[in-house]
C-alpha cells in the first residue's frame, strides 16, 4: 500500500476505444502528476495539477486529456489512441513540487493499446 | 532543458558495496533526488540532497557535489532484495519545479 492507489492495474483497449484511469490519494498532498514509463526510457512527465490546476501540459498529444475534480483524486481520459502508447502510466503526489519530501507513486496502470 | 546521465545496468554481489553515478545538465537546480523501482513496481523515494556532501541513511547513502553537476547513491551491504532499477531526479529551480529523471540503473545482485 503507497498511499497512492491507481485503477486499473491493467488495461487492453483497441485504437477506437476510450477508457479512463484514476488516481486518488489521500496523503494531503498538493500536488498530483502523470507520468508514462515506456521500456528503456526515462520516466516522462505527462501532466501537473498544482492545489487542482494544471500547470503543465509537455505537448502531450490530445488523445490524453486530464481532469483533478478535487486535491485528491486525478483521472486520464483516453481516446483513439495509438499502439505506441502502450506503457505504464504512473500517478504520483507531492507535497512539495521540488521533491524534497519525495513523490510519492502508485503502482501504476499497464497499459496495452491493440 | 534538463538531461541526467546514469549507468544501465550494474552488477554485484551479495554483501558488496556498489555506487551508482549520475551526472545531470540543467538549467536550473534545486536537488538531486534518487528513487528505487522492483519490477511491476512503484518507484519509491530513497533520498534528497540539495546541499554538498554525503546524506546517509542505513545501508544507502547519497552524495552530491553542485560544482560537478554530479551525484551517486551508494549501497552498501547488498542484499538479493537490493535488486531494482534505480532512478536520479533532478529538481529544477524554475517555475512549476518538477522532477525530472534519468534512464534508471538496473541493478542485479548475485549471490
Amino acid at each position: 500500500e503507497t498511499g497512492v492507489t491507481q485503477t486499473p492495474r491493467h488495461l487492453v483497449m483497441g485504437m477506437t476505444n476510450k477508457k479512463s484511469l484514476k488516481c486518488e490519494q489521500h496523503l494531503g498532498h498538493n500536488a498530483m502528476y502523470w507520468y508514462k514509463q515506456s521500456a528503456k526510457k526515462p520516466l516522462e512527465l505527462m501532466f501537473v495539477y498544482s492545489l487542482e490546476e494544471r500547470v503543465e501540459n509537455n505537448s502531450v498529444p490530445s488523445r490524453f486529456s486530464p481532469e483533478c475534480p478535487n486535491s485528491s483524486h486525478l483521472f486520464l481520459h483516453l481516446h483513439t489512441l495509438q499502439p505506441e502508447d502502450s506503457a505504464l502510466y504512473l500517478c504520483a503526489s507531492s507535497q512539495d513540487g521540488r521533491g524534497v519530501g519525495g513523490y510519492t507513486f502508485g503502482s501504476g496502470t499497464r497499459l496495452t493499446v491493440v | 532543458g534538463q538531461s541526467l546521465e546514469q549507468p544501465s545496468e550494474v552488477t554485484a554481489v551479495e554483501g558488496a558495496i556498489v555506487q551508482i553515478n549520475c551526472t545531470y545538465q540543467t538549467s536550473g537546480f534545486y536537488g538531486l533526488s534518487w528513487y528505487q523501482q522492483h519490477d511491476g513496481g512503484a518507484p519509491t523515494f530513497l533520498s534528497y540532497n540539495a546541499l554538498d556532501g554525503l546524506e546517509e541513511t542505513g545501508r544507502f547513502s547519497s552524495f552530491l557535489s553542485r560544482s560537478d553537476s554530479y551525484g551517486y547513491l551508494l549501497l552498501q551491504e547488498l542484499q538479493m532484495k537490493d535488486s531494482a532499477s534505480y532512478f536520479c531526479a533532478v529538481s529544477p529551480n524554475n517555475a512549476g519545479n518538477m522532477l525530472t529523471f534519468g534512464g534508471g540503473t538496473r541493478l542485479m545482485v548475485k549471490p
